[in-house]
């Protein structure tokens, strides 16, 4: 499986600013989807990240609020914008391989609270 | 539309005493199914997966799941508990492959195992 590292772990922010998670694997990836869980909640999916592509967003999701990028096949980032308080949730990072196992491998999260 | 249901949400067990978690599934097609697990301020960690062939699926640290066709079922399980199995588990599906690789959480499940 993959290894999958995420910076920040952890940051508390200010209402208003803007946070940019990293993801980075360590072998090369088609697939590469960004998870929101908030406190208490099951996994939703923000976003689908294709290298060379525009981040295909679930509903509810915008890419104003939730940009993406995935500038090469082993990184990238999501950015929460103009954060509120309801922004506060753990954010994963997983991957699907080109090997077709089919098995979605989830990095170890960023805790993000919003003051 | 896929769906996953986790019908309870929290199992307590004592330790040496079976586990079962369970999980029901909606999708159009054969599912494939995970389970997941997410120990205490960790990502989630892959288990198993039901993807075709054997209903009885064998997985890491000793869990074992079975799919269940009629029932649209897929409980995890596990012969002897241990402490360590103390952890938040989540049921996934999602549809056989497709364009969209979209995975559907369950809501989650609480297991506590007593010593």
């Amino acid at each position: 499986s993959a290894v999958i590292s995420q910076k920040p772990s952890r940051d508390i922010c200010q209402r208003g600013t803007s946070l940019t998670i990293q993801c980075q694997v360590d072998s090369q990836v088609t697939m590469m989807f960004w998870y929101r869980q908030q406190p208490g909640q099951s996994l939703t999916l923000i976003a689908t990240a294709n290298q060379g592509s525009e981040a295909t967003y679930e509903s509810g999701f915008v890419i104003d609020k939730f940009p993406i990028s995935r500038p090469n096949l082993t990184f990238s980032t999501l950015t929460v914008s103009n954060m509120s308080p309801e922004d506060s949730s753990i954010y994963l990072c997983s991957v699907e391989g080109q090997s077709s196992t089919d098995t979605q491998y989830f990095g170890p999260g960023t805790r993000l609270t919003v003051l | 539309a896929q769906s996953v249901a986790q019908p309870e949400d929290q199992v307590n067990v004592a330790e040496g005493n079976p586990l079962t978690v369970k999980c029901t599934y909606s999708v159009s097609g054969n599912p494939y199914l995970f389970w997941y697990v997410q120990y205490p301020n960790r990502g989630l960690q892959f288990l198993l997966k039901y993807i075709t062939g054997d209903n009885l699926v064998k997985g890491s640290y000793g869990f074992e799941a079975e799919f269940n066709k009629s029932q649209t079922s897929f409980h995890l399980k596990k012969p002897s508990a241990l402490v360590s199995d103390s952890a938040l588990y989540f049921c996934a599906v999602r549809a056989p492959r497709t364009n969209d690789y979209k995975l559907s959480f369950g809501a989650g499940t609480t297991v506590t195992v007593r010593a």
